[in-house]
């Protein structure tokens, strides 16, 4: 089966450096997207992967390992707002989007 | 202001009952689609729309129904509530298909309850 797997929640402070990861098993592979979730709003796009390496995007940062199945989402400089739902998702070999099950951020001051 | 609308935002539903859940978007995009979101699970595809005109099966359609009879809009219907189907409900569009980098637009969700 497929599967994406995240940290369920994660805390961090103000100002710090937080970084969350995925982990997937997908039938093939056509990119790695992450999302930022607000409690009771919308998802919204934050970052693309499809090679390996990372992609840089302000404060925010995206990894990704295709031999490993491995990205992670890195988080400079927290700041309040940040505190959001982040979800990993893998386009598959069919162009199907799997989605995890999203990693709870707490930031505290 | 460029998006998804969708409605309603929030309702609660009898069991058994008929409920349509209406989309909308003004960005001229392809593809479309249904997702349910639910506690502690990633976002599940009911059902989807690679162009005017088709539809296809997600991952659970069972209990669901969707029309495209236009680019714009997208309604997804619930033929006889059940209150497994209590969840928020989200549409989303994409400027394309068979891509990797499809980015989803996604609407403010819809709140469903069935009692």
């Amino acid at each position: 089966g497929q599967n994406i797997d995240q940290p369920t929640e994660m805390t961090a402070t103000e100002g710090a450096i937080v970084q969350i990861n995925c982990t997937y098993q997908t039938s093939g592979f056509n990119g790695l997207f992450w999302y930022q979730q607000h409690a009771g709003e919308a998802p919204t796009f934050l970052s693309y992967n499809v090679l390996d390496g990372l992609e840089e995007k302000g404060r925010f940062s995206s990894f990704l390992s295709r031999s490993k199945g491995y990205s992670y989402l890195l988080l400079k400089e927290l700041q309040m707002k940040d505190s959001a739902s982040y979800l990993c998702a893998v386009t598959d070999s069919n162009y199907q989007l799997i989605w995890g099950a999203g990693t709870k951020l707490i930031i505290k001051p | 202001i460029a998006g998804i609308t969708q409605a309603p935002t929030s309702q609660i539903l009898a069991a058994g009952r008929r409920m349509t859940l209406r989309c909308t978007q003004d960005m001229r995009h392809n593809a479309m689609y249904w997702y349910r979101q639910d506690l502690g699970l990633g976002l599940r595809l009911i059902h989807y729309s690679n162009t005017a005109g088709t539809t296809g099966k997600g991952e659970v359609p069972d209990g669901y129904s969707v029309s495209r009879a236009n680019t714009d809009d997208f309604p997804l219907t619930l033929a006889s509530a059940v209150p497994s189907q209590t969840s928020v409900y989200f549409c989303a569009s994409s400027a394309g298909t068979a891509s990797g980098a499809n980015v989803l637009t996604f609407g403010a969700g819809s709140r469903l309850t069935v009692l």
